[in-house]
């Protein structure tokens, strides 16, 4: 079936650092994917999707390009901030509002200054 | 624009006890999804509701049920609560590609 491994968390950076968040799925046919932030307390956020192979979804500094050929759509960011702590959830869905969204386990970032 | 909102942010219930959660959707949406969010995980699929009616249902028992309003609000039933049924539960609406999530409702089973 559908499904989607994340990288184990939790991940410590200092502010500045380089972010890479890994994001594997498996599915049939040609799922969209995305990317949601969850800051403590609070519920889902979308930080960027994309909707079909080779797409480069970005937003607020993060990047995720959908690799079809590896399966994959990494999370990266180039310079971490104190405000970027959360916990981040890769999603896959088929057919928009229609779909439902299959989540990671999600991988919780903690950035000290 | 109100986005999502759901009521009670926190609840505590006793096993064995039946809870209502109930969800307010975003403006312009008409679709309902529900999750639930045990600690430490991803949110799982429960039911998605569509025109007053059931369109897709995740792996939960049928314990787990659900009603859509001709406004579009949603409800959220769990009977004969357990404790493992303790977690987050999220709303989200939507819109073709825009799918809101609420900050969800807190469920404590003791």
């Amino acid at each position: 079936g559908n499904s989607v491994t994340q990288m184990e968390g939790p991940v410590t950076l200092s502010e500045e650092a380089f972010l890479t968040i890994n994001c594997t799925y498996t599915a049939t046919g040609h799922p969209s994917l995305f990317w949601y932030v969850q800051y403590p307390g609070e519920g889902l956020q979308l930080l960027l999707k994309a909707t079909k192979a080779d797409d480069k979804g970005s937003n607020k500094g993060f990047e995720a390009t959908y690799r079809k050929e590896t399966t994959s759509f990494h999370l990266e960011k180039g310079s971490v901030q104190v405000s970027d702590s959360a916990v981040y959830f890769c999603a896959l869905n088929y057919g928009g509002s229609q779909g439902n969204l299959i989540f990671g386990k999600g991988t919780k970032l903690s950035v000290k200054p | 624009d109100a986005g999502v909102t759901q009521s009670p942010t926190h609840l505590i219930k006793t096993r064995g006890q039946q809870v209502t959660l109930r969800c307010s959707p975003k403006s312009g949406h008409d679709t309902v999804s529900w999750y639930q969010q045990a600690l430490g995980q991803g949110p799982q699929f429960i039911f998605q509701y569509y025109e007053e009616e059931e369109r897709q249902r995740g792996n939960f028992p049928d314990r787990f049920s659900g009603h859509q309003y001709p406004n579009y609000s949603s409800e959220l039933n769990v009977n004969a609560l357990l404790l493992g049924d303790s977690a987050l539960y999220l709303c989200a609406s939507s819109f073709t590609w825009d799918y809101t999530f609420g900050s969800g409702t807190r469920l404590t089973v003791v």
